[in-house]
């Protein structure tokens, strides 16, 4: 079965510095992958995904991630911490034939000035 | 724009009131998602259409219903609300059509709260 395990479930950045949200993998089959934000009281919108065209996915908003099947990861990092980007990071992982995501616990990120 | 459209964005009821929350769409998918989300937590399947196909997730209390009249609409009923039901219920869609691992788009979520 499909899992993924995000470490960390709140993270402190300041604004200016390095964003990494941290997800790793469990899947039997090559995994389709997914980051997604939510902000307060809002719905989840998906910032990436990997579907086994390109280990390195750009997304929207700045962020990108890696997929790393060496290290079953899949980190969220963004170069540098806006405000605006005080949410919570979900990653999901599809599970082939049941079409459904399963979701980690999630990361709060907080940014402080 | 193409969206997925919840109603209302805030719900109140009464313990043990019947309460039905809608979803709609205009992206024409084939397949809509009900989650429910507590507090801190990640979305939880409750159950999806594939079309008309009806697919309950095994833990999905009695409590909680759903329709789906059409492609566009689909609403979550629970019968019986109780105190451990409040959260934000979420709906989602996906065009199976355009890839089986495409993403799920997401409404805004209805937050419901049972007094």
């Amino acid at each position: 079965a499909q899992s993924v395990t995000q470490l960390g479930s709140h993270v402190s950045v300041s604004e200016g510095a390095l964003v990494l949200l941290r997800c790793n993998y469990s899947s039997s089959v090559p995994p389709y992958l997914f980051w997604y934000v939510q902000y307060p009281n809002q719905g989840l919108q998906l910032l990436l995904k990997y579907t086994s065209a390109a280990t390195l996915v750009k997304g929207i908003n700045g962020f990108e991630a890696e997929f790393k099947k060496s290290e079953t990861s899949f980190h969220l990092t963004k170069p540098s911490a806006h405000m605006s980007d005080a949410a919570e990071y979900f990653c999901a992982v599809i599970n082939p034939g049941f079409q459904k995501l399963v979701f980690g616990t999630g990361t709060r990120l907080l940014v402080s000035p | 724009d193409a969206m997925v459209i919840q109603n209302p964005r805030y719900q109140v009821t009464q313990f043990g009131k019947p309460v039905t929350l809608s979803c709609s769409q205009t992206l024409n998918h084939n397949v809509m998602y009900w989650y429910q989300q507590k507090s801190s937590q990640a979305p939880k399947l409750l159950f999806h259409y594939y079309d008309k196909d009806f697919n309950n997730e095994a833990d999905t209390p009695d409590n909680f219903q759903s329709r789906r009249p059409n492609t566009s609409f689909c609403f979550l009923d629970i019968r019986s609300p109780g105190l451990g039901d409040a959260a934000m219920y979420l709906c989602a869609t996906r065009d199976p059509s355009s890839g089986s691992y495409n993403e799920q788009f997401f409404g805004p979520g209805t937050r419901l709260t049972v007094l």
